[in-house]
């Protein structure tokens, strides 16, 4: 298996514009994560699915923010309007039967907003 | 929601040497789960943790289970440079189906 894919892995945007983050779990996962990790914060729990439907969105920092997954194979993390503040590498992860089990997490993409 | 406390944050020692972080938590958790990160790498699972008092080894590495529950330990003997990274716990949070995780003990080991 190929493991969780990310894209892009970096992304470099100008403050005020949209942001789209992509995630593809590994197949029969069905449990999907999304996290932000910074230095001061450590590694934040911002969302997550089971069977593609949303959970938990308590860790979401504001309205700002927004994640899809309309299928098994397919998440999305969008920013929008980007703000400086939302610099940080933001990690997806899958686990195969239940939340607690390992979490398997991809490479991260690092965001950089000017 | 639960929190994990890890210490020391930042660790920096030499090849050869031993060494300990801990895991500390004021609540009760299910089973704890060791991570390891390595630079521009998302976390590895190491081991996980379920009975109060439990002991597992991986090769250098010895992680422990509080009888509580409620902390952990991770020793790593005779340190390598490839031991190098943050190391996460994380617990279960309250029954929910999502982890919570400490902020990490970053290593550094030098040759």
């Amino acid at each position: 298996d190929a493991g969780v894919i990310q894209s892009p892995r970096h992304e470099v945007t100008e403050m005020g514009q949209e942001v789209t983050l992509r995630c593809k779990p590994i197949s029969g996962h069905d449990y999907l994560f999304w996290y932000r990790q910074t230095m001061m914060r450590g590694l934040e729990l911002l969302i997550y699915f089971n069977n593609n439907v949303p959970i938990d969105d308590s860790g979401m920092p504001e309205d700002r923010f927004s994640a899809k997954m309309p299928n098994a194979s397919f998440s999305t993390l969008k920013i929008q309007p980007s703000e400086p503040r939302d610099s940080a590498v933001y990690f997806c992860a899958s686990s195969p039967l239940a939340g607690i089990d390992e979490q398997f997490f991809g490479p991260g993409t690092r965001l950089t907003v000017l | 929601t639960q929190l994990l406390e890890q210490s020391p944050q930042f660790l920096s020692i030499q090849e050869g040497e031993n060494l300990t972080v801990y895991c500390n938590s004021s609540s009760v958790f299910s089973s704890l789960q060791w991570y390891r990160q390595e630079p521009g790498e998302g976390p590895v699972l190491l081991v996980t943790v379920v009975t109060g008092g439990e002991v597992k080894k991986l090769k250098r590495l010895t992680f422990q289970f509080g009888d509580a529950r409620k902390d952990s330990s991770l020793h790593i003997t005779a340190a390598q440079p490839g031991d190098t990274g943050l190391y996460l716990c994380a617990g279960d949070d309250q029954g929910a189906q999502k982890l919570v995780f400490g902020q990490g003990t970053r290593l550094t080991i030098n040759p």
